[in-house]
C-alpha cells in the first residue's frame, strides 16, 4: 500500500456541529501532517506528528484538535468551526520528519 | 526569512509544446528541492526530489535543475499534454537538523494546456 487515504472527502458542517476528519497510510511513515489549502494557495502546516507524538503546532486555533491514536492513523476533529475555515484539508506522511511527504486527496471541507 | 517564489503565477500553452517554470529560494541551510504536481481540488503529487549535489533530476516529460549556487530551479516539462494542467508547485526543506523548520512552499504556477 503506497498511498495516503483521507476521509471523508467531502464535508459540510454547522459551527455548531463536531466533525473528525480521518488519514490512514499503511507505509510505515513516521511522520504525518495537516495542511489547510484555500484555493490558489499554497498548503500552510498545520500540525506535525513524529513518532506518534505531536511535534510542530502552528498557533492553530483550539477548535482544530488533533490526535494520533497508532503510526497509521491520524485525526483532526472540529468544533465550533468559522467559515472562513472552509478550505481543503491535506493529510501528508514521510518516513520521518523533512523526507519527502507523500499527501492525501484532501478532505474539502465547507462551514455555513 | 526562508522564502520561495516561483514565476511565473500562471501559463497558458498550447498541446504539444515546451514550458519551463521557475523556482527561486532563498532557504537557508538547505537540504532538498522538490516539485509537485497538483490538480485542482487533489492533493499535491510527488514529481522530483533533488539535494544541493543535484543539478538534474528527470522523471518522464518533466525535467527538473538546480543551480544550488545561485539558489533557482527550474522545471521543464516537454511535449505538453492535456492533462498536464495543474498547479506546480516548488517545495525546499532545509537541513534534516534543523527541526524547528519544515518546508517552505511557494506559491505554485498553474499551468493551463489548450487544445
Amino acid at each position: 500500500d503506497t498511498e495516503v487515504t483521507q476521509t471523508p472527502k467531502h464535508l459540510v458542517m454547522g459551527m455548531t456541529n463536531k466533525k473528525s476528519l480521518k488519514c490512514e497510510q499503511h507505509m510505515g511513515h513516521r511522520a504525518m501532517y495537516w495542511y489547510k489549502q484555500k484555493a490558489k494557495k499554497p498548503p500552510e502546516l498545520m500540525f506535525v506528528y513524529s513518532y506518534e507524538k505531536l511535534s510542530i503546532n502552528e498557533s492553530v486555533p483550539s477548535r482544530f484538535s488533533p490526535e494520533c491514536p497508532n503510526s497509521s492513523l491520524l485525526n483532526l476533529h472540529l468544533h465550533a468551526l468559522q467559515p472562513e475555515d472552509s478550505a481543503l484539508y491535506l493529510c501528508a506522511s514521510s518516513p520521518r520528519v523533512t523526507e519527502t511527504q507523500y499527501f492525501g486527496p484532501g478532505t474539502r471541507l465547507l462551514v455555513l | 526569512k526562508n522564502q520561495v517564489e516561483q514565476s511565473p503565477q500562471s501559463l497558458i500553452i498550447l498541446e504539444g509544446k515546451n514550458c519551463t517554470l521557475q523556482c527561486n529560494y532563498t532557504v537557508s541551510p538547505f537540504s532538498n528541492l522538490r516539485w509537485y504536481k497538483q490538480d485542482t481540488g487533489r492533493g499535491p503529487v510527488s514529481l522530483t526530489i533533488m539535494t544541493f549535489s543535484e543539478n538534474t533530476k528527470s522523471n518522464g516529460r518533466y525535467t527538473a535543475t538546480l543551480d544550488a549556487d545561485t539558489k533557482q530551479s527550474s522545471l521543464h516539462i516537454t511535449a505538453s499534454q492535456l492533462s498536464d494542467s495543474a498547479s506546480y508547485i516548488c517545495v525546499v526543506s532545509p537541513t534534516l537538523n534543523n527541526a524547528g523548520n519544515m518546508l517552505t512552499f511557494g506559491g505554485g504556477t498553474r499551468l493551463m494546456v489548450k487544445p
